[in-house]
């Protein structure tokens, strides 16, 4: 069946722009994460949707950083007035039922962000 | 959030059996741990977890220590494609599996 999917798959944009990043789940699964990978990097967590509970947007490095789920299908990450540290690859990754200590997650193939 | 040790790299030949090791001290005893792999320019894969006793799935095998503060993973016959970063993960802090990533071992195999 279909995976995670993310568009774009590169994205080069100029500092101070804003961009959106989206991440397509895979059907029926509930639980959904974003993560960052610097180069030559482990990733980073970012933010974690579960059905209508709140995000847990603990791991948003700053406030120009926000992201959005629609129910349980779609999410996008905003990055607002983007900065060259934010040069990196965006994962998304998402869990049958809850996400729980010992699910699977099942990850997409990155958005490559570079900022000029 | 709790941490793993593991090498910068590794190297095996092909058909060989692999043994990645990871140190986590720091877990408790609820906490399962995760190994993931990543591909060059791909996401990373799962590859298996535990919590206490021995596992064994298609991809590798996954030999926890008693104490559980280290464990192991065993790939039985290195292939090319098994070339990757593997990452030993310490999935504890949360009670819904995220997931805190290290530098992981980076697995070169020779032909």
């Amino acid at each position: 069946g279909a995976g995670v999917s993310q568009s774009p798959s590169n994205k080069v944009t100029e500092k101070g722009k804003d961009v959106e990043l989206r991440c397509d789940p895979i059907s029926g699964h509930t639980a959904l994460y974003w993560y960052r990978q610097r180069l030559g990097q482990g990733l980073e967590f970012l933010i974690y949707f579960q059905g209508n509970s709140a995000p847990d947007k603990s791991g948003l490095p700053s406030d120009r950083f926000s992201a959005e789920r629609t129910g349980e299908s779609v999410s996008t990450l905003t990055i607002q007035r983007t900065q060259q540290e934010d040069s990196a690859v965006y994962l998304c990754a998402s869990t049958r039922g809850g996400g729980r200590r010992y699910n699977e997650q099942f990850f997409g193939p990155g958005t490559r962000l570079t900022v000029l | 959030d709790a941490k793993t040790t593991q090498p910068n790299s590794m190297e095996s030949n092909e058909e060989e059996p692999v043994h990645l090791p990871c140190n986590h001290s720091t877990i408790s005893g609820t906490d399962y741990i995760h190994w993931y792999r990543q591909l060059p320019s791909q996401g990373p894969e799962y590859v298996i977890h535990g919590l206490t006793s021995n596992v064994n799935n298609r991809m590798a095998s996954l030999a926890i220590a008693e104490d559980r503060k280290s464990s192991t993973l065993i790939l039985h016959r290195a292939t090319l494609r098994d070339a990757a970063v593997y990452y030993c993960i310490d999935a504890g802090g949360t009670s819904y599996g995220k997931l805190t990533f290290g530098q992981g071992t980076i697995l070169t195999v020779h032909p």
